[in-house]
């Protein structure tokens, strides 16, 4: 059984430049979920989906930030534009739906570096 | 509004202590669940165990114990014996049940150094 993957691990870029995020699921999970996690913080939930739909957003993911999972499987976060404040751990997990006790497994995150 | 709080920012202890990492929530909802996760240096969030708000049993599993108590609205973890490898930060989180909402509410964490 493999767990939640993300890709890259680590992602440098210049300030205005677009970055694009790869999170792969556990294979029969239907819940995905994006987090941010600047140093020393817990991380903040940004968006989930249930198979491809996007049912919830939060208020941290500005008009900057994309998110799609076209297929119902992996899924992709875009941030365009990019500003020095993006600079934070973007987190993956996913989760099944069946009965109420579902947990949240996470990925070894992608490490965003603005310069 | 929901809110973890982990007073404790950093923890270090020597190698066979106990240590008791603490959890304090709020919520208006009465159904809800807590987690702990605990992130070692390699980044990875990995999951400890879920309670949820009806069940106020304590948990113990080899040389961890969770303590809930929903009076005092905490929800602290033990960890005895502590070992090296117990190194990580440790977070706390919440979910609530209203309205289908999925999103996990983490606290800052708790850095937990074990020196040999």
């Amino acid at each position: 059984d493999t767990g939640v993957s993300q890709d890259p691990r680590h992602k440098i870029t210049k300030r205005g430049q677009n970055v694009t995020f790869r999170c792969d699921p556990i294979s029969e999970h239907n819940r995905l979920y994006w987090y941010r996690q600047t140093l020393g913080q817990g991380p903040e939930f940004l968006t989930y989906f249930q198979n491809e739909a996007q049912l919830e957003k939060s208020r941290l993911l500005s008009d900057r930030f994309s998110a799609e999972r076209p297929k119902g499987s992996f899924s992709t976060l875009e941030i365009q534009r990019t500003e020095q404040g993006d600079s934070a751990m973007y987190l993956c997990a996913s989760s099944l739906t069946t009965g109420l006790h579902y947990e949240q497994y996470f990925g070894p995150g992608t490490r965003l570096t603005v310069t | 509004a929901q809110k973890v709080t982990q007073a404790q920012t950093e923890i270090s202890v020597v190698e066979k202590e106990d240590v008791t990492l603490d959890c304090v929530y709020e919520t208006r909802d009465t159904t809800y669940y807590l987690f702990w996760y605990k992130q070692p240096p390699s980044g990875e969030l990995v999951f400890l165990i879920r309670r949820n708000s009806f069940d106020e049993q304590n948990e113990i599993s080899g040389r961890y114990s969770w303590n809930f108590q929903k009076s005092t609205s905490s929800f602290n973890f033990t960890i005895t014996a502590s070992q090296v490898v117990d190194s990580a930060v440790y977070f706390c989180a919440l979910r609530e049940d209203f309205q289908g909402a999925q999103k996990l509410v983490f606290g800052q964490g708790t850095r937990l150094t074990i020196n040999p």
